[in-house]
């Protein structure tokens, strides 16, 4: 059973450190989604990529946010500096899009970041 | 610009009584949707497509255009249907394949 893999599973950092979170994307999957988690405002699109090329990051404080794909098997979503607002669950999911294909989209089991 | 609305924060019902999890939306193409479900600190899972009018877990959902909804239903609830549920649209055009949440409904099921 293809997954996608988050890492780390939970960070804990202190209020203006750098926070990088990874994603491996399932095999052959071309579309990748940065999601955020929170009570208040449920899941918002931070960010999504279509082979590698950022399609939408208008959800996304450009400020301090960054996302890339440095190639087909790894997705980061970085924070320079974090601050307690930023304390989530932070998802990545990835799905298969175009050429007749329109699959629904495996999620990642989400980076759990406390910023104190 | 599209919406999905999912109007009950909360939800609670018995074991073996129905449910219905709503879910308005509003979007100018043709939408495709979705229902996910999260289990407690698990990762989402999806549970229903509307393209493929499959019952899944015995929960169904119809798309009404009219209406512009895609609720959540299964007749008798079990105590291991509780979880959070988003329902979620696709988009097309431009933005072919974007998926934005609604707010989650979280569902309760006492015995």
């Amino acid at each position: 059973d293809a997954r996608v893999t988050q890492t780390p599973r939970h960070k804990v950092t202190e209020m203006g450190q750098e926070v990088t979170m990874r994603c491996q994307p399932i095999l052959g999957h071309n579309t990748v989604f940065w999601y955020r988690q929170t009570m208040m405002q449920g899941l918002e699109l931070l960010a999504y990529f279509r082979n590698r090329a950022p399609l939408d990051d208008s959800g996304m404080p450009k400020d301090r946010f960054s996302a890339e794909m440095p190639d087909a098997t790894l997705a980061t979503l970085k924070i320079q500096p974090s601050e307690p607002r930023d304390s989530a669950v932070y998802f990545c999911a990835s799905g298969l899009q175009g050429q007749g294909k329109n699959y629904g989209y495996t999620f990642g089991s989400g980076t759990r970041l406390t910023v104190v | 610009a599209q919406r999905v609305t999912q109007p009950e924060k909360l939800l609670s019902v018995f074991k073996g009584a129905p449910v219905e999890l709503k879910c308005n939306y509003s979007y100018s193409g043709s939408p495709e949707l979705f229902w996910y479900v999260q289990y407690s600190r698990q990762r989402l899972q999806l549970l229903l497509r509307h393209i493929s009018r499959e019952s899944i877990k015995g929960f169904t959902a119809d798309l009404n255009k009219g209406e512009t909804s895609f609720h959540l239903k299964k007749p008798f609830a079990q105590e291991e249907d509780s979880a959070m549920y988003y329902c979620a649209l696709r988009e097309g055009g431009t933005s072919y394949g974007k998926l934005t949440f609604g707010q989650g409904t979280i569902l309760t099921v006492h015995p």
